[in-house]
């Protein structure tokens, strides 16, 4: 089971909705992160938090709207994304920001642009 | 421009053999190294690190080896589990920086 809790698992929104992934983790960590990851494609670095505060953002378009509300929770909020936006979604957290410290990942949003 | 390159797409061993996955680099400011584990529809699971000041890390049926010198590690899985069967991500990055940088990912079969 993993430590790290993302939600929904799967969701299919159209170009014109709003929607939001959430993650949820309780391990104490204080750097959480966002990566997208396509078919047969290693996972992609979008944003870092550390200590609640955006401190690495990957040029990622502005219709990825991250969001630390607390240091257990992390959103993404999506707004008229593209087909190509379509992608594996993985939240991950560690105890500190460095590479140092492992990421520990959750299972992932799976989500589909019609 | 491709900085952790795993140029192995797919792995096949038999069962109680060793396994090992390779990894090079090549941006000289990674000083962290990681293997991750990913089962289909899971995410990837930590397995092992190692950092620029040691050569070698063990924990139990996993060793990572480094080679600064050829920016190369390598991962050895011994004895191979049918189990073991995932693609496998070798990831870099900075100890003090939180950007981590993956392979391409390598998928290992174990039979039976």
């Amino acid at each position: 089971d993993t430590e790290v809790t993302q939600t929904p698992k799967h969701l299919v929104m159209g170009m014109t909705n709003k929607k939001s992934l959430k993650c949820e983790q309780h391990m104490g960590h204080r750097a959480m992160y966002w990566y997208k990851q396509k078919a047969k494609k290693p996972p992609e670095l979008m944003f870092v938090y550390s200590y609640e505060k955006l401190s690495i953002n990957e040029s990622v378009p502005s219709r990825f709207s991250p969001e630390c509300p607390n240091s257990s929770l992390l959103n993404l909020h999506l707004h008229a994304l593209q087909p190509e936006d379509s992608a594996l979604y993985l939240c991950a957290s560690s105890r500190g920001p460095g590479a140092g410290q492992p990421q520990h990942f959750g299972d992932g949003t799976r989500l589909s642009i019609l | 421009d491709q900085q952790v390159k795993q140029n192995s797409p797919s792995l096949s061993v038999q069962e109680g053999r060793i396994s090992i996955l390779n990894c090079d680099y090549t941006n000289s400011m990674f000083d962290y190294f990681l293997w991750y584990k990913k089962y289909p529809a899971e995410g990837p699971t930590f397995l092992i690190s190692i950092s620029s000041i040691k050569d070698k890390n063990e924990d139990g049926r996993f060793t990572v080896f480094l080679n600064k010198s050829a920016k190369h590690l390598s991962l050895h899985i011994v004895p191979s589990q049918p189990g073991d069967s995932a693609v496998y991500f070798c990831a870099a990055g900075g100890t003090s920086y939180g950007k981590l940088t993956f392979g391409q990912g390598t998928i290992l079969t174990v039979h039976p």
